[in-house]
């Protein structure tokens, strides 16, 4: 059984560059959400989608933003990146209904330079 | 009211130590406990949670206890082995939340010496 996985692993871009980060979740979850993980910090939650729709959204700007796919996988997209956007990014999945029981994957790590 | 406190910010113990992370919440509507293990560069692995109906969940050398009244929590680590050593976050989460979103805490960092 396959858990979730994300891609890249690394990522390296350029301020003002635009980024996109992929999710495919957990064989039976039908929901993905999103953290940011600065160094040295607990995850911070950016938004969650379910049915392909952004169902919550943390206190992150427009920059980011999602999608989700009638397969249930996830893409993050940021635009316009600043240096304090350098962090691991965590894409998590779970089953609706089943609120906080969320099983996260090994994370995309993004260095802005 | 959203934060999760936890602490210590990082432990050493002795190989066979029992190891006690705490954690305290403000926001009454949480109802779902859970903590997580994280290695270096890797994602956090869930390791064990609790709800608010019981006041303790043992899952092998894990075991959480649960004071609702208090608002806190706690991680004991039963006979800690040096492959415990790893950061651990509590985090919490509200049922009456459709998304179930989870706050996390800073982390502690576990140091277990052979």
């Amino acid at each position: 059984d396959a858990g979730v996985t994300q891609s890249p692993t690394h990522l390296i871009k350029t301020r003002g560059q635009q980024v996109t980060l992929r999710c495919s979740p957990k064989s039976g979850h039908d929901t993905v959400s999103w953290y940011q993980q600065a160094l040295g910090q607990g995850p911070q939650f950016i938004f969650q989608y379910y049915e392909e729709e952004e169902r919550q959204r943390g206190n992150f700007p427009d920059r980011f933003s999602g999608h989700q796919f009638p397969n249930y996988s996830s893409e993050l997209n940021v635009n316009a990146l600043l240096l304090g956007d350098s962090a691991l990014y965590l894409c998590a999945s779970s089953l609706s209904g089943l609120a906080g029981e969320q099983f996260f994957g090994p994370g995309t790590r993004l260095t802005v330079l | 009211q959203q934060q999760v406190k936890q602490s210590p910010q990082s432990l050493i113990v002795q190989k066979g130590g029992i190891p006690i992370i705490n954690c305290a919440y403000e926001n009454t509507a949480f109802d779902y406990f859970p903590w997580y293990q994280q290695f270096p560069g890797k994602g956090p692995a869930l390791l064990i949670a609790i709800r608010p109906d019981v006041s303790e969940k043992k899952e092998g050398r894990f075991t959480i206890s649960f004071n609702k009244s208090a608002k806190q929590f706690s991680l004991h680590i039963m006979d800690s082995q040096p492959g415990d050593s790893a950061t651990y976050f509590c985090a919490a989460s509200s049922g009456s939340s459709n998304t179930g979103k989870l706050i996390f805490g800073q982390g502690t960092t576990l140091q277990v010496k052979p």
